[in-house]
């Protein structure tokens, strides 16, 4: 079945460090894919997405490329900021009428200044 | 704009009592809406999804239950709580144009069962 798999956490960086959270999913067919963000007490917040092989999702600084011939989509920042700790969720969405979305663990991210 | 509203923010409630929990949608019309829940130091389980009015399905069995009294409405509901229902609870809604794919959540409700 669809499954996504997350780097278990937590990650913690020094501030203006480089970020990589890896992502990768099972899934049939040509899923679409999503970076979602959590910061402490809230919803979650869509980040990026990517709905084709090869697109690039990127916002705020962050991106992720959509690699079908690896199954990944891993979160990249260059230069990470206090402001980006939080809880970062890959998923994954085939697209039905259902539309539901396949949801990794989470990854706690802390960086410190 | 969309936007979607979680009620309450917080509760703390005896075991054994019951719950209701609402979310509402606004700015869209027919939408897909979601129940998760996330339990602490957990991922997010998707307890219930609802494709119209009165339509709902559950992804896994507990003593939880979902209803959609109005389209842009949606209730999740215990008779009975248990010590294991607590965690944050979030709402999400999908829209018409599920082309989309992506989800939307609300703020989620942060239960504590005693």
């Amino acid at each position: 079945g669809d499954s996504v798999t997350q780097m278990e956490g937590p990650v913690t960086l020094s501030e203006e460090a480089f970020l990589t959270i890896n992502c990768t999913y099972t899934a049939t067919g040509y899923p679409s894919l999503f970076w979602y963000v959590q910061y402490p007490g809230e919803g979650l917040q869509l980040l990026l997405k990517a709905t084709k092989a090869d697109d690039k999702g990127s916002n705020k600084g962050f991106e992720a490329t959509y690699r079908k011939e690896t199954t990944s989509f891993h979160l990249e920042k260059g230069s990470v900021q206090v402001s980006d700790s939080a809880v970062y969720f890959c998923a994954l969405s085939r697209g039905s009428t259902l539309g539901r979305l396949y949801f990794g663990r989470g990854t706690q991210l802390t960086v410190w200044p | 704009s969309q936007t979607i509203h979680q009620w309450p923010a917080t509760l703390v409630q005896p075991v054994g009592s019951p719950l209701s929990l609402e979310c509402t949608v606004e700015g869209t019309s027919n939408p897909n809406l979601y129940w998760y829940r996330q339990a602490a130091g957990r991922g997010l389980q998707l307890l219930f999804y609802s494709v119209g009015i009165g339509q709902i399905s559950s992804e896994v069995p507990q003593n939880l239950s979902a209803s959609r009294p109005q389209d842009r409405q949606f209730i999740l509901s215990s008779k009975k709580l248990l010590l294991s229902d607590s965690g944050f609870y979030l709402c999400a809604w999908r829209g018409e144009n599920w082309r989309g794919n992506e989800q939307f959540f609300g703020p989620g409700t942060r239960l504590t069962v005693l």
